[in-house]
């Protein structure tokens, strides 16, 4: 099973200030997913992404394939962005056409104004 | 468009009570999946419908669980004499179509149900 681990669990940071969460995993993956959960339990994806780099506004997703390593950036943070974010790795297992995807256990941000 | 629909929002039960959790999938999404999320943790996978069979049950942690979807688009989870450990938010999420066929697919996120199990 692959094993998500995610660091800060916990992050508080100034409005305006650069964030960046991270997220490794223990064996190859499909694609790496980030998710923004909101108070109340609404999940919402916000990237996937299989190699390099993606961005979104304000948001910037990474991946290095080898090093089994992702990061989430935020730029220019706000308030409004305060949520926990989730890593989610999609894997294969026993055999063909089989995947799941493991969570990680989210970082929860807070940005103070 | 409607999204993802979770009913109930909450539900308290005693131990030793069954329980059903409703989750209504998004319009024409083959591919249903439960998961269970612990207070301060990650969604954990449960089960995966695709169509109305079990395409991955793997994640159902004892046979007190059961899932169905009977037609293909809503599912019901149940819950055999529910124990304190059951405590959790139950999230059903839904995707166009299953991973098997296409593992890229986005998975569209329900409320959750907050089961409390006393």
């Amino acid at each position: 099973k692959n094993e998500v681990e995610q660091s800060p669990q916990n992050l508080t940071a100034q409005e305006g200030e650069f964030i960046t969460i991270n997220c490794s995993y223990s064996v190859g993956i499909s694609a790496l997913h980030w998710l923004q959960q909101h108070p109340g339990g609404g999940i919402v994806s916000l990237f996937m992404l299989s190699s390099g780099k993606k961005k979104h506004g304000r948001l910037i997703a990474t991946i290095n394939i080898q090093e089994k390593h992702s990061s989430l950036h935020i730029t220019a943070s706000h308030p409004r962005d305060s949520a926990v974010y989730i890593c989610a790795v999609l894997s294969s297992y026993s055999g063909a056409g089989s995947y799941q995807l493991t969570f990680g256990k989210g970082t929860k941000l807070s940005v103070i104004p | 468009g409607a999204g993802v629909s979770q009913t109930p929002s909450n539900k308290v039960t005693e131990k030793g009570k069954y329980v059903e959790l409703r989750c209504d999938p998004i319009s024409g999404h083959t591919a249903l999946y439960w998961y269970r999320q612990s207070l301060g943790q990650g969604p954990e996978f449960l089960i995966y419908f695709q169509g109305t069979g079990a395409a991955d049950d793997s994640g159902l942690p004892n046979d007190r669980f059961f899932a169905v979807r009977p037609e293909g688009s809503v599912s019901t989870l149940k819950i055999q004499r529910t124990e304190r450990g059951d405590s959790a938010v139950y999230l059903c999420a839904s995707s166009l179509a299953g991973l098997a066929e296409s593992p890229y697919n986005e998975q569209f996120f329900g409320p959750g149900t907050r089961l409390t199990v006393l």
